[in-house]
């Protein structure tokens, strides 16, 4: 069974910086990226970045890095200066893509259960 | 463009029909996916490529590609099937992906 399960909740104050790890099992780590999602309280899901080539959405680059420990099937995204248009729940992942003949497609399968950041003063 | 349009919302009564749509240029190139997110859930994928359901998606999904839309079809909807419904696809530069605005779908 493919899974991916992420840290836990976190509290910050504006200014700092947070870290979320994502393990994944069931698969073969190193063959998939992944991606990192947030969704913003009544907002809908905004693609922040992915591991393949750390390719960041332009309205993060400069705040994020996202890394990966394939000893350990584990992936993190680091998201730093926050505010608090950045309490979100955050989620991972894994890449999906494919061709059936005609065109390819391209997006995720497998999620994370997501972790909820809270920035705060 | 890299942007994927849905319609905000859309109600279906139980056991009817409804189609939730996603436009946008990249969808000419490639397939969307489709994602279902519950309150409290995280999102499910429950289409892709464009036709294709992911194991234990039932079979009352479909989905369709024209142009630049892509469809996702619920045929004979359930109570269950409430939630919110997200396209997904990447821009034809290959580095960016992006999620559609999403329709939220209510069941009568």
């Amino acid at each position: 069974q493919v899974l991916l399960v992420q840290s836990g909740a976190e509290v910050k104050k504006p200014g700092a910086s947070v870290n979320i790890s994502c393990k994944a099992s069931g698969y073969s780590f190193t063959g998939y990226n992944l991606h990192w999602v947030r969704q913003a309280p009544g907002q809908g899901l905004e693609w922040m970045g992915w591991t393949g080539g750390t390719i960041y959405a332009q309205k993060f680059q400069g705040r994020v890095t996202m890394t990966r420990d394939t000893s350990i099937s584990t992936a993190y995204m680091e998201l730093s200066g926050l505010t608090s248009d950045d309490t979100a729940i955050y989620y991972c992942a894994r890449d999906h893509r494919g061709y059936d003949g005609k065109q390819y497609y391209y997006g995720v399968d497998v999620w994370g259960q997501g972790t909820t950041v809270t920035v705060s003063s | 463009s890299s942007e994927l349009t849905q319609d905000p919302a859309v109600s279906v009564a139980l056991g009817q029909t409804v189609r939730i749509t996603c436009q946008g240029d990249s969808l000419r190139s490639y397939y969307a996916n489709w994602h279902q997110r519950k309150p409290g859930q995280a999102p499910v994928l429950v289409m892709y490529g464009p036709h294709k359901r992911p194991s234990g998606i039932p079979d009352r999904f479909s989905g369709s590609s024209s142009g630049n839309t892509a469809s996702l079809t619920i045929t004979g909807a359930r109570a269950e099937d409430e939630g919110d419904y997200y396209c997904n696809s990447r821009d034809n530069t290959g580095n960016y992906y992006f999620f559609g605005t999403g329709t939220k779908v209510t069941v009568l």
